[in-house]
């Protein structure tokens, strides 16, 4: 079974300009889920999709962050401008959700490491 | 909000030495509780998981965890540790209801020394 794949894995970027990150979930995953990991810090959730749904966005900073999952499927995560702060990495995750049952078994992918200048 | 605190940021120990680390939780009604696992240059993986009924569980590679819901832990341990678990060690809980993204503790990097 493939597992999550995220694209770019490395970005270095000057502040105020944007970025975009894509991650592809494991295969009939409905649930897809963007973490923010700081050094030094364990990952922190952004947004959490349900198919093409948000089920939670309330720690995304909305001034600069958007994220959108169109089809129910691949997710784009977008900062714009960035700020010096916004180095990190990037986790994309996924959870099977069968009928009315979630599965709280999250997968993640090897993440975009983002780097601030 | 809730929150989880890992007591251990950085430990070193010997090959065959015996591991527990230590994970506390703040909320107090169901949770559901997870330790990942970072081994260097790869990405995180399930070690283990607590939903309901039997507190202690275990994981793989040989690792356990016991929930303690009176003292809101979930302490993870290994009786004989390996050179190969040299690792970021991550709590996480989730609290139910309809968002279910994960909390995580702020990590433990575990150093295992031949």
């Amino acid at each position: 079974e493939a597992g999550v794949a995220q694209s770019p894995r490395y970005k270095i970027i000057e502040k105020r300009q944007s970025v975009a990150f894509w991650c592809n979930p494991i295969s009939g995953h409905a649930t897809l889920y963007w973490y923010q990991q700081i050094l030094g810090q364990g990952p922190k959730l952004l947004i959490q999709f349900q198919n093409n749904g948000v089920v939670d966005d309330s720690q995304l900073p909305k001034d600069r962050f958007s994220a959108e999952r169109l089809k129910g499927v691949d997710s784009t995560l977008k900062i714009q401008p960035a700020k010096l702060e916004d180095s990190a990495v990037y986790l994309c995750a996924s959870s099977l959700q069968v009928d009315m049952i979630r599965s709280y078994e999250q997968y993640f992918g090897p993440g975009t490491r983002l780097t601030v200048t | 909000a809730q929150s989880v605190s890992q007591h251990n940021h950085h430990v070193i120990l010997s090959e065959a030495a015996s591991l527990e680390l230590g994970c506390n939780y703040s909320y107090g009604g169901t949770v559901n509780l997870f330790w990942y696992v970072q081994y260097p240059g790869q990405h995180l993986q399930l070690l283990l998981k607590y939903f309901s009924g039997d507190p202690l569980v275990k994981g793989i590679k040989g690792f356990e965890a016991e929930f303690i819901k009176s003292k809101f832990s979930f302490n993870l341990r290994k009786p004989s540790v390996q050179w190969s678990d040299t690792a970021e060690y991550f709590c996480a809980v989730h609290s139910g209801g309809g968002a279910d993204g994960l909390t995580f503790g702020k990590g433990t990097h575990l150093i295992i020394q031949p």
